[in-house]
């Protein structure tokens, strides 16, 4: 049972650039969240896509954006790339819950991204 | 606010002691979600243990054990004789309605050195 794979691993970009990192959630899951990781900080939540819409999102600029497609992968892009987004990005994976209720997520080995 | 405090940033034992990482949490929702995730040196954050906020019972599993006490809001984590593989950064985080039930809120980590 595959879990939760992401793509690049590693990835270096100078400043301004745009960059698009990719997720696969494990299987039997159709949300997936993204997150940013600073080094030496815990990880901060970017968004979540449910059903193909973005359900949720955290203070993050528009400059970052995303999208999940039917079979529930996900992209991540940052656009107008800063120094300040070099990091490790995480995707996590999970089951929708009704009720307001909360699954627990599962994390991918992470993209990490230096901006030069 | 929804907060998670992580104080200690590392803590360095010999391998075979007992060893207890703090967690403490701000929240005014009377339903939320309560984690643990180890991240090793290959980035992952592997998911460890969930607790919701109508459950107080201690949980042991294995060498792990955990200590959720809403009078203090903490939610203790435990390894008991530890080993050089525990070594790795530890993780508390928070979900709840307040910050967005899909969004989770992270400690800043305690990374454990477990020396041989």
């Amino acid at each position: 049972d595959a879990g939760v794979t992401q793509s690049p691993t590693h990835l270096i970009k100078t400043r301004g650039q745009q960059v698009t990192l990719r997720c696969s959630p494990k299987s039997g899951h159709d949300t997936v969240s993204w997150y940013q990781q600073a080094l030496g900080q815990g990880p901060q939540f970017i968004f979540q896509y449910y059903e193909e819409e973005e359900r949720q999102r955290g203070n993050f600029p528009d400059r970052f954006s995303g999208h999940q497609f039917p079979n529930y992968s996900s992209e991540l892009n940052v656009n107008a790339l800063l120094l300040g987004d070099s990091a490790l990005y995480l995707c996590a994976s999970s089951s929708f819950v009704a009720g307001g209720s909360t699954d627990t997520q599962y994390f991918g080995p992470g993209t990490r991204l230096t901006v030069l | 606010a929804q907060k998670v405090t992580q104080a200690q940033t590392e803590i360095s034992v010999v391998e075979k002691e007992d060893v207890t990482l703090d967690c403490v949490y701000e929240t005014r929702d009377t339903t939320y979600y309560l984690f643990w995730y180890k991240q090793p040196p290959s980035g992952e954050l592997v998911f460890l243990i969930r607790r919701n906020s109508f459950d107080e019972q201690n949980e042991i599993s294995g060498r792990y054990s955990w200590n959720f006490q809403k009078s203090t809001s903490s939610f203790n984590f435990t390894i008991t004789a530890s080993q050089v593989v525990d070594s790795a950064v530890y993780f508390c985080a928070l979900s709840g309605p307040t910050s967005g039930t899909y969004k989770y809120i992270f400690g800043t980590g305690t990374r454990l050195k477990v020396l041989a």
